[in-house]
């Protein structure tokens, strides 16, 4: 897996939108960017992957720059329920296994 | 679709006992599972890969014989922490994904909680 960089924390206000930035500018060209989020004592979430086109999904979007050195996951609404420690991964599809790196501690606040 | 469910969600054994921990895929097969350990304040780390029919693989630093890891069916596979020690207490958390035509998304167990006094 291609080596991933997150803020280690953010806040977000309650119903603004938050946004992550992923920074992986090592990735090589067959290898996705994944996100997961895992809140407090849970197995983590699978939210959204991409490879070249941004994607969008019921939970997020992912918006993925031209050259693929970054990313940014968008959760449009943010609730308090979104509270959570993300985390961005770069691997081929085929790896199976995932390395996780520190994620971010997204905090929404009232 | 793509639920993955654990048991038990939490143990509490004393030390030098042996607890086994079960990961079913719920609605899907799966041929390989993935074994997770997660310390408090720590992010995930890999302990094994699990194929269905066939030998685990276990990444480097994990002790086999410790942590024995069984795939018997597709829908299936067990952890069993051997002679658990406090050092063992631990969140572990297992993973799968949905295979051929899929692209590698992993779908996670709500883990289990292993307490060793």
């Amino acid at each position: 897996d291609a080596k991933t960089t997150q803020p280690p924390s953010m806040d977000c206000a309650e119903g603004r939108a938050a946004n992550l930035p992923c920074n992986h500018s090592t990735i090589s060209g067959n290898e996705y960017v994944y996100w997961y989020r895992q809140i407090h004592s849970q197995g983590p979430q699978y939210i959204i992957h991409g490879l070249k086109n941004n994607e969008t999904n019921e939970m997020a979007s992912l918006i993925i720059t031209e050259d693929r050195k970054s990313s940014t996951l968008i959760l449009p609404h943010a609730t308090l329920r979104d509270t959570a420690v993300y985390y961005c991964i770069a691997g081929r599809a085929n790896a199976g296994k995932s390395t996780f790196g520190d994620g971010t501690t997204l905090t929404v606040k009232p | 679709g793509a639920v993955v469910s654990q048991h038990p969600s939490w143990v509490i054994c004393k030390s030098g006992t042996s607890v086994k921990i079960e990961c079913r895929s719920l609605d899907f097969q799966a041929t390989t599972m993935f074994w997770y350990r997660q310390f408090p304040k720590q992010s995930l780390m890999l302990m094994a890969t699990s194929n269905e029919g066939s030998k685990a693989t276990y990444e480097q630093g994990v002790e086999k014989d410790k942590f024995l890891i069984n795939h018997a069916s597709l829908t299936l596979s067990t952890l069993t922490v051997t002679s658990a020690h406090p050092e063992d207490s631990s969140f572990y958390i297992c993973s799968a994904d949905l295979g051929t035509g899929s692209k590698g998304e992993q779908f996670f167990g709500p883990g289990t909680r292993l307490t060793v006094l």
